[in-house]
């Protein structure tokens, strides 16, 4: 197992396009997380899940926002009628359980830039 | 979930000892302390995490006083290589359900 791989690294795309990334875990980790990360500052959380249950979402993740996980393997992350304020690099991560803070692993994220 | 303060950056030169501190005046019991490194275009990456006292490894120490409201990552002897932005996270560390916070890290440059 290499690790969280993310696809595309990097993504194009013009203002109004729907764009779907996606994440592969860790295959043992049960848990996967999304998170977005703009220039200069930390990552922030934006969903989480346990297997294919979707357990928490963050405000920041508007409507135009869906996440799926449907066999509790690989995520996906699709947005909608993508804005400019949508460029950011998203980052998945994968834990698995009782391994504290330290259980985490993060993908090399998908860059994403809306013209 | 407890909120982290720290430098927003330093500077270094190689083969010096960094020590970064981290401020978490309220930190709750269950939290654990952790420090994760991120490089340009690529996602975080864990150095090290503690609860008290000290913790060493490989990579790093973690100095975490007796009332835990802060904590000083020290990397020793560092390399350009170490030129990253090191994030301080307090949460549960037990169990990992909890999503982890960040703030803005510190980003170290060290020069030759």
């Amino acid at each position: 197992d290499t690790g969280v791989s993310q696809n595309p690294r990097h993504k194009i795309t013009k203002r109004g396009q729907n764009v779907t990334f996606r994440c592969d875990p860790i295959s043992e980790h049960n848990r996967l997380y999304w998170y977005r990360q703009t220039l200069g500052q930390g990552p922030e959380f934006l969903t989480y899940f346990q297997n294919e249950a979707q357990l928490e979402k963050s405000r920041l993740l508007s409507d135009r926002f869906s996440a799926e996980r449907p066999k509790g393997s690989f995520s996906t992350l699709e947005i909608q009628r993508t804005e400019q304020g949508d460029s950011a690099m998203y980052l998945c991560a994968s834990s698995f359980p009782r391994a504290g803070v330290s259980g985490y692993t993060f993908g090399s994220g998908t860059r994403l830039t809306v013209v | 979930l407890a909120k982290t303060t720290q430098p927003i950056s330093m500077d270094s030169y190689e083969g010096q000892e960094v020590n970064i501190t981290c401020s978490h005046n309220n930190i709750a019991t269950n939290d654990y302390i952790t420090w994760y490194q991120q490089f340009p275009s690529q996602g975080p990456r864990f150095i090290i995490q503690g609860y008290k006292t000290k913790v060493t490894n490989e990579v790093a120490s973690l100095f975490i006083p007796a009332d835990r409201k802060s904590s000083t990552l020290s990397l020793p002897r560092v390399s350009l290589s170490d030129t990253a932005v090191y994030y301080c996270l307090v949460g549960d560390g037990d169990t990992g359900r909890r999503a982890l916070t960040f703030g803005s890290g510190t980003r170290l440059q060290v020069q030759p």
